[in-house]
């Protein structure tokens, strides 16, 4: 089975820190895919990575950067925490083909700015 | 990219047929139509997808109108651990952008 993995279930931090999210998937996808989802709002796409070292923004990409040094690892970093980036965030993974192939999801990062 | 528009919410009985329905009037000639769901505390999951003609798979069978303006996504009997958001997606060549989805309530 596909897997995607978040690195953490449950994130809480302060506001000003630097914050990383990890991402790792085992499928050798090409692309990868930041979110975050808020209540009523649905997700929003914050940036993708169609392969290493590449990266395109999404929707809402202000207040984050991404790495994506590794195939397998995708990385969304909040440069400076915000109270307004309390957010459910998710990653996903899709590998590289037919327009119908589709996005794996991860279980995502609850994190809570305080 | 072209938009869906989908009802906020709906519900269903038990082991009862649902059909969520889906608004995509702008939808380009290249759009497939790919339809996703969220169980709680989960990320969404794929359900299906297609381009033209009808789909069925183990999970949900996909009808699309003959001028795909819309299309209905159809659970021939629904169970409690379908409860979910239910998202419906245009996507061509770019990314998937996910709306509000509908919040399939289902009752016993």
């Amino acid at each position: 089975d596909v897997k995607v993995t978040q690195s953490s279930r449950y994130l809480v931090k302060r506001t000003g820190e630097k914050v990383f999210l990890e991402c790792v998937q085992d499928m050798d996808h090409e692309n990868m895919f930041w979110y975050r989802q808020d209540p009523g709002l649905g997700l929003r796409l914050i940036y993708f990575s169609y392969d290493v070292k590449m990266k395109e923004k999404g929707d809402i990409p202000e207040g984050y950067s991404v790495s994506r040094e590794k195939k397998e690892r995708f990385s969304l970093i909040l440069e400076s925490a915000s109270t307004n980036q309390t957010s459910m965030y998710l990653c996903a993974s899709r590998p590289v083909g037919r327009v119908g192939e589709k996005l794996f999801f991860g279980s995502g990062t609850q994190l809570s700015v305080l | 990219d072209a938009k869906t528009t989908q009802p906020n919410s709906m519900e269903s009985n038990e082991e009862e047929p649902v059909h969520l329905p889906c608004n995509h009037s702008t939808i380009s000639g290249t759009d497939y139509i790919h339809w996703y769901r969220q169980l709680p505390s989960q990320g969404p999951e794929y359900v299906i997808h297609g381009l033209t003609s009808n789909v069925n798979n183990r999970m949900a069978s996909l009808a699309i109108a003959e001028d795909r303006k819309s299309s209905t996504l159809i659970l021939h009997r629904a169970t409690l651990r379908d409860a979910a958001v239910y998202y419906c997606i245009l996507r061509d060549v770019g990314d998937m952008r996910f709306g509000a989805g509908t919040r399939l309530t289902v009752k016993p």
